[in-house]
């Protein structure tokens, strides 16, 4: 199946900091990615859409300033978390649509922790 | 608002024996039904989907559907110790995915 790598795995920041989250589709082009968010116990959350080469689409209750993203290419879309606080610590998981597949491949997620 | 119901578990089953996770959903819109699973601390992994009424079939692995009821279930059949995760359904709706909770399986030796 389709590769998608997110980087980095696990990142540790400071509150008030800002973190960025990489999602690459290795092996296809990814016109949409998409960004969730999952806390323990609790299902996948969709944060937003990611279009390439247009603005992204927000969730009702996500933050777009907070939630920065940015899909300038077929293979690349990032997610940074601006003026991290506590509360934004959480696991974010990208998935990318190849239409011709008709599957959505996940990266490998990113477990973020604001102290 | 769209809802995807499943039982938080956790189910416990023997190796050996058929796992049954069921899954429901609300919105009769949907197009095509996943079946993830998710180890503790890891990304979803696909394990198979599911769009037309009745059974398909991948190895240990059937995926059922009934449009009319709303239903989704996954059968796990010979259930290994490897299987214990959590399994997440979800349905499509143009290209969004819907997930539920998940359903959490212990195969116990």
């Amino acid at each position: 199946g389709a590769v998608v790598s997110q980087h980095p795995s696990r990142v540790i920041c400071k509150s008030g900091t800002s973190v960025k989250i990489e999602c690459r589709s290795l092996d296809f082009q990814a016109t949409t990615m998409f960004w969730y968010r999952q806390f323990p116990k609790q299902s996948l959350m969709l944060m937003a859409t990611s279009n390439e080469g247009s603005k992204a689409t927000y969730e009702q209750g996500v933050e777009k300033d907070k939630f920065l993203i940015n899909h300038a290419s077929l293979t690349l879309s990032t997610l940074t978390v601006t003026s991290a606080h506590p509360e934004d610590s959480s696991f974010y998981i990208c998935s990318a649509y190849d239409r011709l597949n008709t599957e959505a491949f996940f990266g490998q997620g990113t477990r973020l922790t604001v102290v | 608002q769209k809802e995807v119901e499943q039982n938080s578990g956790p189910l416990s089953v023997p190796e050996g024996a058929i796992a049954s996770l069921n899954c429901t959903y609300s919105d009769r819109g949907s197009q095509s039904f996943f079946w993830y699973r998710q180890y503790s601390g890891k990304s979803p992994e696909l394990i198979m989907f599911i769009y037309s009424n009745g059974d398909k079939e991948d190895g240990r692995f059937t995926a059922q559907l009934n449009k009319a009821s709303q239903y989704v279930s996954l059968l796990i059949r010979d259930s290994q110790p490897s299987d214990s995760a959590t399994y997440l359904c979800a349905s499509r709706g143009g290209n969004k995915l819907t997930f539920g909770t998940g359903t959490q399986l212990k195969v116990e030796l």
